[in-house]
């Protein structure tokens, strides 16, 4: 069974601070991680992807890391603002299968 | 709007009924994902089609079918419905060859479906 583990579950900061969240997934059979960012009321969106051990992505304020011999991603957002509130979600790809966490929800205080 | 189209968009029936939820994945996009998100639970797998053919199977119950068409268009068929069965259902789609899974999903609107 894939399971893949998100934490914090939820988390509130106030505008202008830096967070962090972590995806933790199988080691083996690595094809891909994926994350996503999912506000209320609409559809899940694609932030990231990343395949390669030691793989670092940046979009704006928002990066990632990726450690495919341990298991787990990172994700920080720098300098939180309210429009970062969603949740977010890291994605497991295993031979055709894309198994999702249950999200971490941030709130962003202003 | 993403590409994604998914239809209908809300869909109210009875228990014991039985509904197809369709998806036209992007303009050139090969591979459909769909997933199910029940209440206070996250996205579950269901079922990945690549080009007309079954690639990668999740907890998808055996009331539940689906197919990729020619066109690329899939459809999620539910049958002997059960009040649990009420959720909102995703369709995703990919540029994807294969197993890769190195290209990003693009998610329809998503059909909300309420078992009565």
């Amino acid at each position: 069974i894939l399971n893949v583990e998100q934490s914090p579950q939820s988390l509130h900061v106030q505008e202008g601070d830096s967070t962090n969240f972590t995806c933790s997934f199988p080691s083996s059979n690595f094809y891909a991680l994926h994350w996503y960012r999912w506000e209320t009321a609409k559809s899940p969106e694609a932030l990231f992807v990343m395949t390669l051990n030691g793989d670092e992505k940046k979009k704006g304020r928002i990066s990632a890391t990726l450690n495919t011999k341990e298991g787990y991603s990172y994700l920080y957002i720098k300098g939180s603002q309210p429009e970062d509130s969603a949740t977010y979600l890291c994605a497991f790809h295993n031979t055709g299968k894309l198994i999702f966490g249950q999200g971490t929800t941030l709130q962003v205080k202003p | 709007d993403s590409g994604v189209t998914q239809t209908p968009k809300h869909l109210i029936t009875a228990t014991g009924q039985r509904v197809t939820l369709r998806c036209s994945p992007r303009s050139g996009d090969l591979s459909v994902y769909w997933y199910q998100q029940s209440l206070d639970q996250g996205l579950q797998f269901l079922i990945q089609y690549y080009n007309g053919e079954e690639r990668a199977k999740g907890n998808i119950l055996e009331r539940f079918s689906a197919q990729q068409f020619p066109d690329l268009h899939s459809e999620l068929n539910l049958s002997s419905l059960e009040l649990g069965d009420s959720a909102l259902y995703f369709c995703a789609s990919s540029v994807d060859r294969g197993y890769g899974g190195a290209n990003v999903l693009t998610f329809g609107a998503g059909s909300r479906l309420t078992v009565l």
